[in-house]
C-alpha cells in the first residue's frame, strides 16, 4: 500500500495479558521499525528489520518483548504479561532500500496500548 | 547527556510571528537530519529533511551547522495550523547500505494564538 498501516488503532490488556500489535509497511520499502512513545513525548526505538531478518534490537526488552517480519505477512510485535508501564502508543515506520533514502522514515498511525 | 536535545517548550507565539528551535546532537558521525511534525498523539509526519548546510521549503527554513552539531527550525509568518509538537530527528547512520539508526529529539511543543 502507499501508507503503513498498523492493527489495531487501540487495545486494552488486563496485566499480565499477552498483546499482538501488527504493521504493514509500504509496499516496497524494506526496512521496517517499531518505536514506543509513553506520555512525554520521547520516542523509544525498539527494533529494526531489513526484510524478514532482525537489523538491530538493541531497543527491546529481552524477556517479554518479541517481533517479526515474515514474508507476505504483516509484521508483529508481541508483548507476553503485559504490565502498567507498557501503556504506550506503538508506532510502526518504514523506509526504502538503499543509500540516502532508507533514512526517511514513514509512520504509521500506531496502536495505542492500555494496560489495566 | 541525551543523543539528541531540544527546548522542549512550549513555544506560545502569536499568529504572523517568527519562532525558531534548535537542536543538538551528540554524534559528530551523524549523516543526516530531519523535522517532523506530530499533532495530539498522531504519527509523526516529515516535514523537512536537512542534507547540507540547510534547506527552504516556503515559511519553513532548516539549517545545519555540523561544526557546532546543531540544527534549527525557522518557522515565518506562523499559522494556527502550525500548533504542534516538532521533533527533531537524527540519523547515526553506521554505513552507506545500512538501514537507518534513528535518534529522536523529546520535541518541542509549539502553540500559535489568534
Amino acid at each position: 500500500g502507499e501508507e503503513v498501516a498498523q492493527t489495531p488503532k487501540h487495545l486494552v490488556r488486563g496485566e499480565g495479558q499477552k498483546a499482538k500489535l501488527y504493521c504493514a509497511p509500504i509496499k516496497g520499502h524494506s526496512y521496517v521499525f517499531w518505536y514506543q512513545q509513553v506520555l512525554k513525548n520521547e520516542f523509544k526505538f525498539l527494533i529494526s528489520f531489513q526484510n524478514e531478518n532482525v537489523f538491530d534490537e538493541t531497543g527491546m526488552p529481552k524477556e517479554r518483548f518479541s517481533a517479526k517480519c515474515l514474508p507476505n505477512s504483516p509484521c508483529s510485535l508481541e508483548i507476553q504479561a503485559t504490565k502498567l508501564e507498557d501503556s504506550a502508543v506503538y508506532f510502526c515506520a518504514s523506509s526504502q532500500p538503499g543509500g540516502q533514502r532508507t533514512d526517511t522514515q514513514y509512520f504509521g498511525p500506531g496502536t495505542r496500548l492500555t494496560v489495566l | 547527556r541525551k543523543e539528541v536535545e531540544q527546548d522542549p517548550g512550549p513555544f506560545n507565539v502569536p499568529e504572523g510571528a517568527t519562532v525558531a528551535f534548535n537542536c543538538t546532537y551528540s554524534n559528530s558521525a551523524s549523516q543526516s537530519f530531519f523535522w517532523y511534525r506530530q499533532d495530539c498523539r498522531k504519527e509523526p509526519k516529515l516535514l523537512m529533511s536537512v542534507y547540507s548546510s540547510g534547506n527552504e521549503d516556503g515559511r519553513f527554513t532548516a539549517q545545519l551547522n555540523r561544526a557546532s552539531q546543531y540544527i534549527s527550525l525557522l518557522i515565518r509568518d506562523s499559522k494556527l495550523s502550525d500548533s504542534a509538537t516538532y521533533l527533531c530527528v537524527v540519523n547515526m547512520k553506521p554505513g552507506y547500505s545500512s538501514a537507518s539508526k534513528i535518534i529522536f529529539g523529546s520535541g518541542t511543543r509549539l502553540s500559535i494564538r489568534p
